[in-house]
């Protein structure tokens, strides 16, 4: 059965950082591209990063670049989003997405519970 | 203001059919595939339509995609409360080389 489980969320100060895990079973973790998909609440979803299989060609919104850094370890089949510079927009529920493809976005077709990040004073 | 627009909200009686768009430009739904999503209350986002018209296993086929140019749709038929939700559009922009969601659309079965 696949699985992903997201950690690493809490409430953190604006300019602070935090760093996002998903860790995933049930696959062949290299095999597939992965996502970062945020809503904010009562929002929409919106795409934040997306990683390749092997762990090149990342890709990020305007909204997170340079500020969030993408990656995975496919020894410990898990996946990762440094967050750095938050600010109060960054507020919202992070999904961790598997793409059903090894590069590049195709769809997602198994997505996470999604872990909390709140960034007040 | 998302990059591909769907209407904010549709509604329709059980048993009835309802459509929802999706409408983008030629460097996203014009040139790639498109992918839909339903989220229903208090849960992850699932997916429905991938390939702009294709159901992975376990989707009932009374739900359907199509695309035409730069312009997609979902289409449900035999609706039920149960596929009250909301539902998104996503594909591939090549000229933001990212990932483009719709807005979302809410579905009410009346």
């Amino acid at each position: 059965e696949v699985q992903l489980l997201e950690s690493g969320g809490g409430l953190v100060q604006p300019g602070g950082s935090l760093t996002l895990s998903c860790a995933v079973s049930g696959f062949t973790f290299s095999s597939h591209a992965m996502s970062w998909v945020r809503q904010a609440p009562g929002k929409g979803l919106e795409w934040v990063s997306v990683i390749s299989g092997s762990g090149g060609s990342p890709f990020y919104a305007d909204a997170v670049k340079g500020r969030f850094t993408i990656s995975r370890d496919n020894f410990k089949n898990t996946l990762y989003l440094q967050m750095n510079s938050l600010r109060a927009e960054d507020t919202a529920l992070y999904y961790c997405a598997r793409d059903y493809n090894w590069g590049g976005f195709y769809f997602f077709d198994y997505w996470g519970q999604g872990t909390l990040v709140t960034v007040s004073s | 203001q998302s990059v591909l627009t769907q209407p904010p909200s549709v509604s329709a009686a059980p048993g009835e059919k309802v459509t929802i768009s999706c409408s983008g430009s030629t460097s996203n739904i014009g040139s790639n595939f498109v992918s839909w999503y339903q989220q229903l209350p208090g849960t992850a986002p699932k997916v429905l339509i991938y390939d702009s018209n294709k159901r992975p296993s376990g989707i009932p086929d009374r739900f359907s995609g199509s695309k035409s140019g730069t312009s997609a749709t979902l289409g449900i038929t035999g609706l039920q409360t149960g596929d009250e939700a909301d539902y998104y559009c996503a594909t591939w922009d090549n000229r933001l080389s990212g990932v483009v969601f719709g807005g979302g659309t809410k579905l009410t079965v009346l």
